[in-house]
């Protein structure tokens, strides 16, 4: 299976809200509700911002939310601020054999 | 404090071996199932294997699947994964990642170990 497919690049204002779409097949995001998303500045690891669709971490801020419609998932982020300026990834349990799949990422511009 | 610190990585010749490491501090290791997540230079991350929280199960991801072996010591909280007939398209940072449940989601990961694999 190939990788989740998320838009290159977004951007937003201070203020503004964007959201990044996560588009996969019916064998992965439209099967499960196993969807996480990954927040990734640059040289530092992943953190964990969003999982099993739309539930937040411990920490994480309210301004993010996710959501789910068939085979695409997606992350909100409300309120948008000069720190969220980050790489975002989404990605979905497979099942077997594939098991894991990410999205080719999205960079996050803030203007 | 929840922390995991890879070690091991290195520059190893095309066809050449590597074993990384991660210990792990701060939760109760034996509990959690564990991975490894990798990501090129500029790319983006690919999941590389699974073991369960006893070791009694593993995945690998088609491109790593027969050259490497991901295994666990619970009595010295300790991840390890030991990579064989290394390729360039091999090299990545390494991240050892805590799985929340059986590949729902990975909510703790170490700082990574670059390994680069050139001749």
């Amino acid at each position: 299976q190939s990788a989740l497919t998320q838009p290159a690049s977004v951007s937003g204002s201070p203020g503004q809200s964007i959201t990044i779409s996560c588009t996969g097949t019916s064998s992965d995001i439209g099967s499960y509700n196993l969807v996480s998303w990954y927040q990734q500045h640059p040289g530092k690891a992943p953190k964990l911002i969003i999982y099993e669709v739309t539930k937040r971490p411990s920490g994480v801020s309210d301004r993010f939310s996710g959501s789910k419609s068939g085979n695409t998932a997606s992350l909100t982020i409300s309120g948008l601020q000069a720190e969220d300026e980050a790489d975002y990834y989404c990605c979905s349990y497979g099942g077997s054999p594939t098991f894991v799949l990410f999205g080719g990422g999205t960079n996050l511009t803030v203007l | 404090e929840v922390q995991l610190v890879e070690s091991g990585g290195g520059l190893v010749q095309p066809g050449g071996s590597l074993r990384l490491s991660c210990a792990a501090s701060g939760f109760t290791f034996s509990s959690y199932e564990m991975n490894w997540v990798r990501q090129a230079p500029g790319k983006g991350l690919e999941w590389v294997s699974y073991i369960s929280s006893s070791g009694s199960t593993i995945y690998y991801a088609d491109s790593v699947k027969g050259r490497v072996t991901m295994s666990r010591d619970n009595a010295k909280d300790s991840l390890y994964l030991q990579m064989n007939s290394l390729r360039a398209e091999d090299t990545a940072v390494y991240y050892c990642v805590r799985d929340r449940w059986l590949l729902s989601a990975f909510d703790i990961w170490g700082q990574g170990t670059l390994v680069t694999v050139s001749s």
